[in-house]
């Protein structure tokens, strides 16, 4: 079975310090893994996936099998990042995202 | 490009009633999904289809139900509708599936409440 788990259902930082979204998967197959997005009042986008290893809007991600792990990073929040974010699971051929609960992001000034 | 259509916007049903919901996904994805978001749950996995082909379905009753039409666009059902089943439902697009490492276009979601 895929499970994805975000332990924080709020986290609340100050603009310029870093923020760390926590992602951790359960899956017995080989892991997609994504970051989706949500800012007020738009439809849920995708942020970054784990194969292209890249860094979007400052953020980056990096899997860990070992610990089935894949945290949001970004080194200097900016208020802008306020969002919803969501950890989703793909893997294989069964055509699905299994998605965390999201966390809900809010930068303050 | 034109993005993920969902019609309509807004829906108000009664218990014990159906309800059809559309999805036009982007030009040339030939995969459409759709999920159920609540404010318990979370986003969860109702179906997928390819080709006019269900591949997957998710862990929901019989009462939910799909289709897609030969040129991508597709239709969910739910007949006789619970106060439960009030929900934002999602439909999501991409050229060949998701979790296939390739992205997943969501449109804005229909917003069903059940009285």
């Amino acid at each position: 079975a895929q499970r994805v788990t975000q332990p924080e259902k709020l986290l609340s930082v100050f603009k310029g310090a870093p923020v760390e979204l926590k992602c951790n998967y359960s899956y017995s197959g080989s892991p997609e893994l994504f970051w989706y997005v949500q800012y007020s009042r738009q439809r849920l986008q995708l942020l970054l996936r784990h194969i292209s290893r890249e860094s979007i809007k400052g953020f980056t991600a990096d899997l860990n099998k070992g610990e089935t792990s894949f945290h949001l990073k970004k080194p200097f929040a900016q208020e802008e990042d306020s969002a919803m974010y969501y950890c989703a699971l793909g893997g294989g051929s069964n055509y699905k995202l299994t998605f965390g609960k999201g966390t809900l992001l809010t930068v303050n000034p | 490009k034109a993005g993920v259509t969902q019609t309509p916007r807004y829906l108000i049903k009664t218990r014990g009633q159906q309800v059809t919901l559309s999805c036009s996904p982007i030009s040339g994805h030939r995969s459409v999904s759709w999920y159920q978001q609540t404010p318990g749950q979370g986003l969860q996995f109702l179906f997928e289809y390819f080709s006019e082909t269900q591949r997957n379905k998710g862990n929901f009753p019989g009462r939910f139900s799909g289709r897609q039409f030969s040129n991508s666009r597709s239709e969910m059902n739910v007949s006789t509708l619970e106060l439960g089943d009030s929900a934002l439902y999602l439909c999501a697009s991409s050229l060949v599936g998701q979790g296939a490492n390739t992205e997943a276009f969501f449109g804005q979601g229909t917003r069903l409440t059940v009285v």
